[in-house]
């Protein structure tokens, strides 16, 4: 699976937007973007994904770059609820099979301030 | 929305002890993976299951073993507790990479 990288640490103002960046040069035709977020103590609850094209659902959007090199999790009106660790994950199927093994770096702590 | 439920949320084990850690899904899907969690590594693969009876090795198995006697659920065993098995362990369910995975809230473990 392609490595990703993502900056530590990010700050957020509550009711502002939270762009939350990662790259992921060497990603490879068929891996697919995934974002997770952990809150503090609780399982990785899943945000959204994607593979080529941008992606909207309730929680949040991903904007995927046309090369597909870097991608940005926007959170539309962040909350102090929104406060964890993000995961930006490149994930692919096994060859030739149906599962494929989530590999975990060490993610964004992004931060809501009142 | 796919369910993961384990067990216990907290447990606490002494030394030497088996240990059975149990997670349940309630879809359909082959998929199941036992991770854990520690202060600065991360989350990390101990074993998956791709189907029933089936199992494959994560990154870091030693001392551990699994079990996947039916779809819905998947077993993780100490079979001898050790104070470094000290930890959060997650299991996750799913179909692959088009859908994703979802996990569960977690077992703290403590191994005194």
């Amino acid at each position: 699976d392609a490595k990703t990288t993502q900056p530590p640490s990010m700050d957020c103002a509550e009711g502002r937007a939270a762009n939350l960046p990662c790259n992921h040069s060497t990603i490879s035709g068929n891996e697919y973007v995934y974002w997770y977020r952990q809150i503090h103590s609780q399982g990785p609850q899943y945000i959204i994904h994607g593979l080529k094209n941008n992606e909207t659902n309730e929680m949040a959007s991903l904007i995927i770059t046309e090369d597909r090199k870097s991608s940005t999790l926007i959170l539309p009106h962040a909350t102090l609820r929104d406060t964890a660790v993000y995961y930006c994950i490149a994930f692919a199927n096994a060859g030739g099979t149906s599962y494929g093994k989530l590999t975990f770096g060490q993610g964004t702590i992004l931060t809501v301030h009142p | 929305d796919v369910k993961v439920t384990q067990s216990s949320r907290y447990l606490v084990k002494r030394t030497g002890e088996k240990v059975f850690l149990e997670c349940v899904q309630d879809m359909d899907h082959e998929n199941m993976f036992w991770y854990r969690q520690d202060p600065g590594l991360g989350l990390r693969l101990i074993y998956f299951s791709y189907d029933v009876k089936m199992k494959e090795k994560g990154d870091i198995p030693e001392g551990y073993s699994v079990s996947r006697e039916k779809k819905e659920r998947f077993s993780l065993i100490l079979e001898s507790a050790s104070t470094n098995q000290t930890s959060m362990y997650l299991c996750a369910g799913g179909q692959g990479r088009e859908n994703g995975y979802t996990f569960g809230s977690g077992t703290r473990l403590t191994v005194v």
